[in-house]
């Protein structure tokens, strides 16, 4: 059974860190991508961040750009979702969700299995 | 990037009435689209993707069309577990862009 549990969430001040974790078990781990998606309240999901199965392509959205940076490690079956100079408008649940296509270099497809979410509350 | 835009942002039906959604990239995106359902405090769940195919497990009362720029998702007959926010999401590059949602009620 494919699963994917965030943790790391937490209320931090403006212009703080956070670095997130998304556990997962259930597949080869190397072959499938992995992407974060945040949703801020009331709001649409929105892709942040992706990183291939192999680790070698990384993505980032304009919004995040230089101040996130995502990871992964083969050898615990985790990604990671590193978090600089946070904002207010950071503020969201952040998801990690796997890409369906099996295809290690690829960082793009739709997603078939999501976390539960963890929060990230950015206030002073 | 490619905006998605969705339609209407919320809709109200009655039980067994044949509801649908439209959903507009502002590129065309061949058929790397997707449909997921979230229902309140869960995370979204996948239900169509290549615009079409329905995702093993969902209910054939759910189907999606469209190619290009315009898709749609319809629900046959509408059940009370449907009710949920239903969002679109184009995957045609690593910037996976979503829409805004159509929030299904029951009336």
């Amino acid at each position: 059974e494919v699963q994917l549990v965030e943790s790391g969430g937490d209320l931090v001040q403006p212009g703080g860190s956070l670095r997130l974790s998304c556990a997962a078990s259930g597949f080869i781990f190397r072959n499938y991508a992995i992407s974060w998606v945040r949703q801020a309240p009331g709001k649409g999901p929105e892709w942040v961040a992706g990183i291939s199965g192999s680790g070698g392509a990384t993505y980032y959205a304009d919004s995040v750009k230089g101040r996130f940076t995502v990871s992964r490690d083969h050898s615990g079956n985790t990604v990671y979702l590193r978090m600089n100079s946070l904002r207010a408008e950071d503020t969201a649940i952040y998801y990690c969700a796997k890409v369906s296509v099996l295809a290690p270099e690829r960082v793009s497809g739709y997603f078939d299995f999501w976390g539960q979410g963890t929060l990230v509350t950015v206030s002073s | 990037d490619i905006q998605m835009t969705q339609s209407p942002s919320s809709l109200s039906a009655s039980v067994g009435d044949r509801v649908s959604f439209t959903c507009r990239a502002s590129l065309g995106i061949s058929k790397y689209l997707a449909w997921y359902q979230q229902k309140s405090g869960k995370a979204p769940k996948l239900l169509i993707f290549a615009a079409s195919t329905l995702q093993s497990g969902v209910p054939s009362r759910f189907s999606g069309n469209g190619s290009g720029t315009v898709f749609t998702l319809t629900i046959s007959s509408l059940q009370p577990e449907d009710v949920a926010t239903y969002y679109c999401q184009n995957y045609n590059s690593a910037f996976g862009s979503f829409g805004q949602g159509t929030t299904l009620e029951i009336k």
